[in-house]
């Protein structure tokens, strides 16, 4: 099974500032990774599929990078609808691993 | 847009089954690529498997391997799992999930249903 590891684990953050999030996918996944946000007692939500591709609706600060095995999710000014969890998730082998997730809190 | 319904709440003693639906509706299709996903209490994001109608055949975690089985009803866009021997650390909400479409670009989870808790306990 492919490992998915992201980076950090929480992250603290304040309203206004860019922050990333890192996912390292253990084999190659071409570009096969999705992003999602998670808040409290709700179903995840996609931000981003194809590593880089703006799911429609979702806020044009979120944005993805990567390939291969290094991924990114960069939102460029957090805003308090922001602070939740998120997962990465490759679709490039069964089974279809989620990172274990980052929480963004308000600092 | 489209919208998942899951069933409701369940609680179950160990060793018995459950099994959880999810109807799907407002899509353009009923070529429905549905996948199953579990959070534990506190947990992340367990993949679980999944059936695309269009192919038949579903593909699951081999950690479920044999008591976890998918199966959808294209007539109704309607999918289910079944869970055989549950165990204490089954207790998770169950969500169901539509995918971008039945390619393997498109297996990114685009739709999600509300979840269903399931509760093993003697």
């Amino acid at each position: 099974d492919i490992q998915m590891t992201q980076s950090p684990s929480t992250l603290s953050a304040s309203v206004g500032d860019r922050v990333t999030i890192s996912c390292r996918a253990s084999h190659s996944i071409n570009s096969w990774l999705a992003w999602y946000q998670q808040k409290p007692g709700k179903a995840p939500t996609l931000l981003i599929y194809k590593a880089s591709t703006l799911e429609s609706g979702v806020p044009s600060r979120f944005s993805g990078s990567g390939s291969g095995t290094d991924f990114t999710l960069t939102i460029s000014s957090l805003q308090p609808d922001d602070f939740a969890t998120y997962y990465c998730q490759e679709y490039n082998n069964y089974p279809y691993t989620f990172g274990q997730g980052t929480k963004l809190e308000i600092k | 847009q489209v919208e998942l319904v899951q069933s409701g709440a369940e609680v179950k003693k160990p060793g018995s089954s459950v099994k959880v639906s999810c109807k799907a509706s407002g899509g353009t299709s009923n070529n429905y690529a549905f996948t199953w996903v579990r959070q534990a209490p506190g947990e992340g994001l367990e993949w679980v498997g999944h059936i695309i109608p269009l192919f038949g055949t579903p593909s699951h975690a081999q950690k479920f391997q044999g008591r976890v089985s998918i199966s959808a009803d294209e007539s109704t866009s309607t999918a289910y799992m079944d869970i055989s021997r549950l165990r204490f650390d089954d207790t998770a909400v169950y969500y169901c999930a539509i995918m971008g479409g039945v390619w393997e670009s498109q297996r990114f989870l685009q739709h999600w249903g509300q979840g269903t808790l399931v509760t093993v306990s003697s």
